[in-house]
């Protein structure tokens, strides 16, 4: 299995509450990404990362940011938490083959609720 | 949205039958992948195949691909109770994936 450990695993907290999800690889790839996965809509990309200190938005980005400050650590913000963000997070990994998009490596998921 | 559809959202087969999963998508790509999950889980990776191909075969599993239908099917032969998952198929360009709503499969014993 691929070295991707998300914490916490499950979280509970109130509206307009900063909330801080970690995704920590220990297979030096280079890709980094965070997903929300709700009922209905599948998995959504929320943010992804090609390198220390470079990400971009992916299609669901409002209300959250992301840094990454070694190639090992992911981190997902929500600044100040709503309902609508309840959700399962998910981090994801990708190296390269042979130079073009490989594939995916999965966490096991971070569920929150917000209150 | 850039996400894609897959079809049907749920489906349920006796062991032993084969299940048929579609897919379609919007988007350009350099390989599609397809994906299960387990109840609580995260997605583990079944299956890629490259823009360029038109099909693919790994065990039980045969997946292709038609890129100027955009659409894409995954097979599994000779279903069994452990087959039972969610699948998405995914659609990768440049490193970026996005996903399908996926397929409920359930394979009665």
């Amino acid at each position: 299995d691929a070295g991707i450990t998300q914490s916490p695993r499950h979280k509970v907290t109130e509206t307009g509450t900063p909330v801080t999800l970690r995704c920590h690889q220990t297979e030096n790839h280079r890709y980094m990404y965070w997903y929300r996965q709700d009922p209905g809509h599948g998995l959504r990309l929320i943010h992804y990362s090609y390198g220390v200190k470079d990400t971009d938005k992916g299609e669901v980005s409002d209300g959250y940011s992301v840094s990454r400050s070694k190639t090992e650590d992911f981190l997902l913000t929500l600044e100040s938490a709503t309902s609508s963000q309840t959700s399962v997070y998910f981090c994801a990994i990708s190296g390269t083959m042979g130079g073009s998009t490989g594939e995916l490596f999965f966490g096991e998921g971070s569920r929150l609720t917000v209150l | 949205s850039q996400q894609g559809e897959e079809d049907p959202q749920a489906l349920s087969i006796q062991e032993g039958e084969n299940a048929t999963m579609n897919c379609s998508y919007k988007t350009s790509i350099n390989n599609l992948q397809w994906y299960r999950q387990n109840s609580g889980r995260g997605l583990v990776h079944l299956i890629l195949i490259r823009s360029n191909e038109r099909e693919k075969h790994s065990g039980r599993l045969r997946v292709t691909l038609d890129t100027s239908k955009k659409s894409s099917s995954l097979l599994i032969t000779a279903s069994r109770a452990a087959d039972t998952a969610s699948y998405f198929c995914a659609t990768a360009l440049y490193n970026q994936f996005y996903f399908g709503t996926g397929t409920s499969l359930t394979v009665i014993p």
